[in-house]
């Protein structure tokens, strides 16, 4: 299976930040990369697909970049309601996998 | 409007069986796959399985293979998910999920959740 790894695996960031998470692939998997959203108690939500690809309604301060092994999401001026799990996710083998998650907190 | 409704879930004991149910509506069921994913005590995310969109390709993750089964009632426009000789760290929360294909598979509307608990 492909793997996925995060950093960093927790973050403490301020309301304006810019916060810049990245995940690896242990193996080539193109652009086959999406970012997801997660607040406890909620439905995970979609934020960029394609590695790079802003989904409908996600503000736009939300940007993806990559490919290859390597992907970054970033967070262009953090907002209260940004805080919150991100997880990584590949889609080029037919077995999904996840990162481990990045959790961004309040400093 | 698309909504995946989830039902199922509950207390089991180890080794017991447990079906999870996810009614979809908004959009043509059979033109999509359609997938669980877990999220387990103090971890994250972890894909579980999923019924492709046509034919009957079915796949999961190596930590349910034989013990998990996903299917799909076409008619009723609902997915399941069996899961038997359930395991203390299979609970958690189980979500279904919609798959599009734009770019890549990704999920773009997912389910409420149900909790899992795998207890003695």
């Amino acid at each position: 299976d492909i793997q996925m790894t995060q950093s960093p695996s927790s973050l403490s960031a301020s309301v304006g930040d810019r916060v810049t998470i990245t995940c690896r692939a242990n193996q080539s998997i193109s652009n086959y990369v999406n970012w997801y959203q997660h607040k406890s108690g909620k439905a995970p939500q979609l934020l960029i697909y394609g590695a790079s690809r802003l989904e409908s309604g996600v503000p736009s301060r939300f940007s993806g970049s990559g490919s290859g092994t390597d992907f970054t999401l970033t967070i262009n001026g953090l907002q209260p309601e940004d805080f919150a799990a991100y997880y990584c996710q590949q889609s080029f083998s037919t077995v999904f996998t996840f990162g481990p998650g990045t959790k961004v907190d309040i400093k | 409007e698309v909504q995946l409704l989830q039902s199922g879930g509950g207390l089991v004991q180890p080794g017991g069986s447990l079906r999870l149910s996810c009614e979809a509506s908004g959009f043509t069921f059979t033109g999509y796959a359609m997938a669980w994913v877990r999220q387990t005590p103090g971890k994250g995310l972890e894909w579980v399985s999923a019924f492709g969109g046509s034919g009957d390709s079915t796949y999961y993750a190596d930590s349910v293979k034989g013990r998990f089964t996903v299917y799909r009632d076409n008619v009723k426009n609902t997915l399941f998910l069996q899961m038997n000789s359930l395991r203390v760290e299979d609970t958690g929360i189980y979500y279904c999920a919609k798959e599009r294909f734009v770019e890549c598979r990704h999920f773009d509307y997912w389910g409420q959740g149900s909790q899992v608990t795998v207890s003695s």
